[in-house]
C-alpha cells in the first residue's frame, strides 16, 4: 500500500498568512505524529495522535501552531500569522499501534513539506 | 531540544569500507530507532532496537545497545555509494510516543 503522504511538498508564503499542511498517514495506522526540522539538525516533535485524540501537543511553539485530526485518518497541522521563523521542513508520521509490551511501534514518515515564509 | 548526539558528525569513506556512527542520549528509553535521510529526501526507518536488547541485525546493517552507557552504535558493513546520506538515532522513553532525535551523522561514501 501507499506510504505517508504530505501536501503540499512546497509553499512559499508571505509574512502573516495562514498556511494547512495536510498528512495523510498510511491506511490503518492508529497514530499519526507532526515534526519539525530546521536545515542541518533532526527533526523535533510537535504533536501526535491516536485516532482523532490529540494526545500531546507540547512540542507545539505557540498558540500559532494548530492540528487537528477530525476522523482519525487525515491529519491537518495549521500555522496562522506566519513569520519567518516558521520556515522549515515539516515532517509527517504514522505508526500501527503500540505493541502488546506498550512500547511504541516503529514511525513511518512522509516526504514532508518545506514552508518558506517571506 | 535535541536528545541524542551523534559521533561522528561526519564521516567520509571508501566503497567496500564499514562505516560506524555512534549515538549518545540522556534519559532512559523504551527503544531506540536509527533512520536514514538521503539528500533532499524523506526519512527511511532502518532498524528498532529495544531497551531489552543488546544488539540487532538487518542485512548489512547492525545496532547495538548499551544502557547502561545511554549509547548506541550502527555498523553498516561493504558500505555502497548509495549508503551515502545521513543518519539519525532516535529515542522514544517511557509510554511517550514521541521520538527523540539526534543531530545527525553525514555518511559520504565515495568510489
Amino acid at each position: 500500500g501507499a506510504g505517508v503522504s504530505q501536501s503540499p511538498r512546497y509553499k512559499v508564503t508571505k509574512r502573516g498568512q495562514d498556511v494547512a499542511l495536510r498528512c495523510d498517514p498510511i491506511s490503518g495506522h492508529v497514530s499519526l505524529y507532526w515534526y519539525r526540522q530546521a536545515l542541518g539538525q533532526g527533526p523535533e516533535f510537535l504533536t501526535y495522535f491516536n485516532y482523532e485524540a490529540q494526545q500531546d501537543k507540547s512540542g507545539l511553539p505557540n498558540d500559532r501552531f494548530s492540528a487537528e485530526r477530525p476522523e482519525g485518518s487525515i491529519s491537518t497541522l495549521t500555522i496562522q500569522r506566519t513569520e519567518q521563523r516558521d520556515s522549515a521542513m515539516y515532517r509527517c508520521a504514522s505508526s500501527l499501534a503500540l505493541d502488546r509490551q506498550g512500547a511504541q511501534e516503529t514511525q513511518y514518515f512522509g516526504p514532508g513539506t518545506r514552508l518558506l515564509v517571506l | 531540544s535535541q536528545q541524542g548526539e551523534e559521533d561522528p558528525q561526519a564521516l567520509s569513506i571508501q566503497e567496500g569500507e564499514n562505516a560506524t556512527m555512534n549515538c549518545s542520549y540522556k534519559t532512559s528509553i523504551n527503544n531506540l530507532q536509527w533512520y536514514r535521510q538521503n539528500s533532499g529526501r524523506g526519512l527511511v526507518h532502518l532498524i528498532l532496537i529495544r531497551s531489552n536488547e543488546r544488539e540487532k541485525h538487518s542485512g548489512r546493517l547492525r545496532v547495538t545497545l548499551d544502557t547502561s552507557k545511554k549509547s548506541s552504535s550502527l555498523l553498516i558493513t561493504a558500505s555502497r555509494a548509495a549508503d551515502t546520506a545521513s543518519y539519525f538515532c532516535a529515542t522514544a522513553n517511557g509510554t511517550a510516543s514521541k521520538l527523540t532525535f539526534g543531530t545527525g551523522t553525514r555518511l559520504q561514501v565515495t568510489l
